[in-house]
C-alpha cells in the first residue's frame, strides 16, 4: 500500500524568505510524486510533478521539488516566498504503471508566509 | 485554459435522501476520479473510471455509491441514501493518460 507524510502541519515563514515543505512517501517499486496547492474555497490545483530524469523538477508559480530516491522524500520548495502563496499544500504519490492508478495524498501542510 | 467543473458548489441534504454530484471533465480526457475531504482530514481517494467502467475503488465506495457518463460529457457520483458521515467536500478529477489528475473546485456535501 501507497503512503505519504508530511510532518509538518502549518509553516511559517517570512516574505522573501526561502521556503521548504516536506513531503516522504512510500510506495511498490517507482513512484510518481505530485504536489498540488489549494486556496480557500477552491479546488487542487496542479503545482508539478516527478515521473522520471532529472531529481530536480520546475513548476508552477516559482515553485520546485526535489525527488531523493535514498530518503523517498519529494520536499517543494521556493526561493523566495510571497504573501499570496500562503495556502494549502498536499504532497500525493501513485506508483509507477497504468496511468489510471489513484492518488494517495499527505495530510496537507499550511503555508503562512508574513509581509 | 481547459478546466473541470463541478455542480452544485454546496449541496444540503436530509439524511437517507439521494444526491447527485455532477462534473464536467476535461474534454479530451480519458480517466475520471472522484475523491474526498471529510473536513480536517486528507483527500481520500472513492472511485475511478475508465472505458465507461470503473477500474478501481476503495473501500469508502460502498453500494451506496455509484458513478456514472451518461453522455460524452458529464461524469456523475450518486449516493443513494446519505448519512451524517458523508458530509464532505467531494472532488471530480479527470487525467488525458498522461500522469497528471485535474481537479475540479469540489462540492461541499452538508448532510443534516
Amino acid at each position: 500500500a501507497q503512503s505519504v507524510a508530511q510532518p509538518e502541519d502549518q509553516v511559517n515563514v517570512a516574505e522573501g524568505n526561502p521556503l521548504t515543505v516536506k513531503c516522504t512517501y512510500s510506495v511498490s517499486g517507482n513512484p510518481y510524486l505530485f504536489w498540488y496547492v489549494q486556496y480557500p474555497n477552491r479546488g487542487l490545483q496542479f503545482l508539478l510533478k516527478y515521473i522520471t530524469g532529472d531529481n530536480l523538477v520546475k513548476g508552477s508559480y516559482g515553485f520546485e521539488a526535489e525527488f531523493n530516491k535514498s530518503q523517498t522524500s519529494f520536499h517543494l520548495k521556493k526561493p523566495s516566498a510571497l504573501v499570496s502563496d500562503s495556502a494549502l499544500y498536499f504532497c500525493a504519490v501513485r506508483p509507477w504503471g497504468a496511468a489510471g492508478n489513484k492518488l494517495t495524498f499527505g495530510g496537507g501542510t499550511r503555508v503562512l508566509v508574513k509581509p | 485554459e481547459p478546466e473541470v467543473t463541478q455542480t452544485p458548489s454546496h449541496q444540503v441534504t436530509q439524511m437517507g435522501q439521494e444526491v447527485i454530484l455532477r462534473c464536467v471533465p476535461i474534454s479530451n480526457h480519458l480517466y475520471f476520479y472522484w475523491y474526498r475531504q471529510i473536513l480536517g482530514q486528507k483527500v481520500e481517494f472513492l472511485v475511478s473510471f475508465y472505458n465507461n467502467e470503473i477500474s478501481e475503488k476503495s473501500e469508502i465506495f460502498d453500494d451506496q455509491f455509484s458513478v456514472e457518463r451518461p453522455d460524452g460529457s458529464n461524469f456523475t457520483l450518486k449516493i443513494r441514501s446519505t448519512k451524517l458521515e458523508d458530509s464532505a467536500m467531494y472532488f471530480c478529477a479527470s487525467g488525458g493518460g498522461g500522469n497528471t489528475q485535474y481537479f475540479g473546485p469540489g462540492t461541499r456535501l452538508t448532510v443534516l
